[in-house]
């Protein structure tokens, strides 16, 4: 079965600063896709970027990117000129593709971001 | 995107009580699904329902405990019975978004927010 494995449970950051959230994921499959998603406080989920294994190019959407390391099963995400609505847990997420949309999410990781 | 519409947003509930949370999709949708949150955990799959059919349960998640309907294309509702206090979560209503197919990506709704006495 696949895991997603987020080592850091709280992280913090400066407005205006860099910020990195670490995920690895233990699968058997060459094909498949990653995610972050976004949940502020009493808000709805979001999906803040996605990343398809076939592809080598590390996916990047205006101030998130991301860092996918294939071979060592890593998928890291960056967040640059911190926000204070970049506040919120953040879930990394694995599918398969197999069509059955059974999303396999990380524990999250609680980002603050400091005035 | 897909905006989706939860109620409650919260409640409290009774041990041994039964909640139904309503989910509302503004489009029609073929597959919606209920995910559970508990307190400090990640988002688990409870079940994926299709109009028209019965809805499909994840291990570990059965039908008497978790009621399923799913009326049209628009609308689906979860049925927590029998509620114990471990059945305290957010549960979220979910479909499927993006414009690429089978890519996995999820629109979800603000979830329900349980807390069980």
């Amino acid at each position: 079965a696949q895991t997603v494995t987020q080592s850091q449970p709280e992280m913090s950051v400066q407005e205006a600063e860099t910020v990195t959230l670490s995920c690895t994921y233990d699968t058997s499959e060459s094909d498949y896709y990653l995610f972050w998603y976004k949940q502020p406080p009493s808000r709805q989920m979001i999906l803040v970027i996605r990343q398809e294994a076939y592809k080598q190019q590390n996916a990047t959407e205006n101030r998130f990117s991301v860092n996918f390391q294939k071979a060592a099963k890593s998928f890291s995400l960056k967040i640059s000129d911190s926000q204070l609505g970049d506040a919120a847990m953040y879930f990394c997420a694995y599918y398969s593709g197999a069509g059955s949309y059974q999303l396999t999410f990380g524990k999250g990781t609680k980002l603050s971001v400091i005035p | 995107s897909a905006v989706i519409s939860q109620k409650p947003s919260r409640d409290i509930c009774q041990r041994g009580t039964s909640l139904t949370i309503q989910c509302q999709v503004d489009s029609q949708v073929t597959m919606m699904f209920w995910y559970r949150q508990q307190p400090g955990q990640s988002l688990t799959l409870i079940a994926t329902a299709n109009q028209g059919s019965e809805a499909t349960y994840e291990s570990g998640f059965v039908i008497d405990k978790f009621p399923i309907s799913r009326p049209n294309l628009t609308f689906s509702t979860l049925t927590v019975s029998n509620m114990s206090p471990e059945d305290s979560s957010i549960y979220l209503c979910s479909v499927v978004g993006g414009t690429a197919p089978n890519t996995g990506e999820l629109f979800f709704g603000e979830g329900s927010r349980l807390t069980v006495l």
